[in-house]
C-alpha cells in the first residue's frame, strides 16, 4: 500500500463543472499538505498547501484536509480547459529526524469545453 | 525572484553512455530534490541535498548519483545508462525541504 493513494483518473468534466480531487494519507505524522498541477510535457507548479485541518480557499481552489479520516481533496469551481492537467497531492512525513516529501501519482483531468 | 532552472531540456543519449544534469535553485533556497517521471510511475523521488550534504536518498541503483555545490546548484549524474533511464528529470528547490517548486524538467531518451 502507497503511503499516499490517489486516484489516477483520468477524470473527465464539462466546462464550468464543481471537480474534486482526492488523496487518503496512511501515517499520522504526515503533518503538511500540498497539491500541485503539472501540465503536459512541464513541471509540476504549486496550487495550494496547507498544514491544519479545515479549508483553504485560494480564488476558484479550495484545499480541504481532514486529519481524522487522513483525507485530502482539492475543490475546482467553475472549472475551466485550461485546468485540463494532472493534479499531484503531496504530504510532508516528519518523525524525529526523518524528514520526507510523499506523493501521490497524480490524477488526469479533463475539462471539455 | 527567478524560478529554478535546469540544464539541458532535453538529451538524447545512446545506453552504456552517462550524463550530467544541471540544476540552479531559487536565490536563498538550500535544498535540492531529484525526481524522475515516467507516465504511469509518477514522481519517483532520487535524493536530496541540503547545504552540500545528502540528506534523504530513494530507492535507486549507485549508477544515479548527484552532489550540491556551495552556491546550491545541483548536478545529478547518471552512468551506464539503460533503456529505461529515459524520463523526464525533475529539480525541485525548497528553503528546508517542504514546500517544493519544480523546474521544467531534462526530457532524457536512451537510445
Amino acid at each position: 500500500q502507497k503511503e499516499v493513494e490517489q486516484d489516477p483518473g483520468p477524470l473527465s468534466v464539462p466546462e464550468g463543472a464543481i471537480v474534486s480531487l482526492n488523496c487518503t494519507y496512511s501515517n499520522s505524522a504526515f503533518q503538511y499538505f500540498m497539491w500541485y498541477r503539472q501540465y503536459s510535457r512541464k513541471g509540476p507548479e504549486l496550487l495550494m498547501y496547507t498544514y491544519s485541518s479545515g479549508n483553504k480557499e485560494d480564488g476558484r481552489f479550495t484545499a480541504q484536509v481532514d486529519k481524522s479520516s487522513k483525507y485530502i481533496s482539492l475543490f475546482i469551481r467553475d472549472s475551466q480547459p485550461s485546468d485540463s492537467a494532472t493534479y499531484l497531492c503531496a504530504s510532508l512525513f516528519n518523525a524525529g529526524n526523518n524528514r520526507k516529501l510523499i506523493w501521490g501519482l497524480g490524477t488526469s483531468l479533463a475539462v471539455n469545453p | 525572484k527567478a524560478g529554478v532552472t535546469q540544464t539541458p531540456r532535453y538529451l538524447i543519449k545512446t545506453r552504456g553512455q552517462q550524463v550530467t544534469l544541471s540544476c540552479s535553485p531559487i536565490s536563498g533556497h538550500r535544498s535540492v530534490s531529484w525526481y524522475q517521471q515516467t507516465p504511469g510511475q509518477g514522481l519517483q523521488f532520487l535524493f536530496e541535498y541540503f547545504s552540500e550534504t545528502q540528506r534523504n536518498k530513494g530507492n535507486f541503483p549507485g549508477r544515479f548519483s548527484g552532489r550540491q555545490f556551495s552556491n546550491s546548484r545541483s548536478e545529478m549524474n547518471v552512468s551506464t545508462l539503460e533503456l529505461g533511464d529515459s524520463a523526464l528529470y525533475l529539480c525541485a528547490s525548497s528553503q528546508q525541504g517542504d514546500t517544493q517548486y519544480f523546474g521544467p524538467g531534462t526530457r532524457l531518451t536512451v537510445l
